[in-house]
């Protein structure tokens, strides 16, 4: 099993909708949660970072992570053409000698105009 | 730009011939992780500078694969006798380490391609 979790997609929605991203991972010593957007042939660009459970919003992104389910999601409201992108999870224990990101495979989402 | 850099942005060898790929991480960031992202396997970590501290190499896959970081700043990954299945997109990321400023900063990676 790996450490986390997350649906390939792809997945695609008309514009304007609400899209729910999700991620499950294994390791109970995560307590960091960032999520990444990545474009084609560019570099992940981080869009939220949350520490342990709860919600935090930006915008028009909301992260949830409910750490007693070991379940991490990224709601997008009102999508746009432009978030047309693949999404990547990534969790991170807490102190310790590293502090390396374990990303999930990450969902491809595309926005139809 | 104050981002992470990366150089070269792509490059092309022929198997069994040495790479070098650099990295120019955020001015002050004193963190520094390199990771491999290939077509299947997703994103995976390679190895993690954190000042003068000894770095963690759990993920390098071989001996084949080295990396430094001079000066507290800018690294260079290594791979000697390049193989094919070392082809892949090598990725750079720099953060601090303390509260949300720990959220890592990607550059746009390196492009490697063996022949």
């Amino acid at each position: 099993q790996k450490e986390v979790e997350q649906d390939p997609g792809p997945l695609s929605v008309p514009e304007g909708a609400i899209v729910s991203l999700n991620c499950t991972y294994s390791n109970s010593a995560f307590q960091y949660f960032m999520w990444y957007r990545q474009y084609s042939r560019k570099g992940p660009e981080l869009l939220m970072y949350t520490y342990s459970s709860g919600n935090k919003e930006d915008g028009r992104f909301t992260a949830q992570v409910d750490k007693s389910s070991k379940y991490i999601s990224l709601f997008i409201r009102d999508s746009q053409p432009s978030d047309s992108a693949t999404y990547l999870c990534a969790p991170q224990s807490g102190g310790g000698a590293t502090n390396k990101l374990i990303f999930g495979t990450g969902t491809l989402l595309a926005v139809q105009p | 730009g104050a981002g992470v850099s990366q150089s070269p942005s792509n490059k092309v060898t022929e198997k069994g011939k040495d790479v070098e790929l650099r990295c120019d991480p955020i001015s002050g960031h004193t963190a520094l992780y390199w990771y491999r992202q290939s077509l299947g396997q997703g994103l995976e970590f390679l190895i993690y500078f954190q000042g003068n501290s000894a770095p963690d190499k759990s993920g390098l896959p071989s001996d084949r694969f080295s990396a430094e970081r001079t000066g507290g700043s800018v690294s260079t990954l290594t791979i000697q006798r390049t193989q094919q299945e070392d082809s892949a997109v090598y990725l750079c990321a720099s953060s601090l380490l303390e509260g949300a400023q720990r959220a890592q900063h990607f550059g746009d990676g390196t492009r490697l391609s063996i022949l």
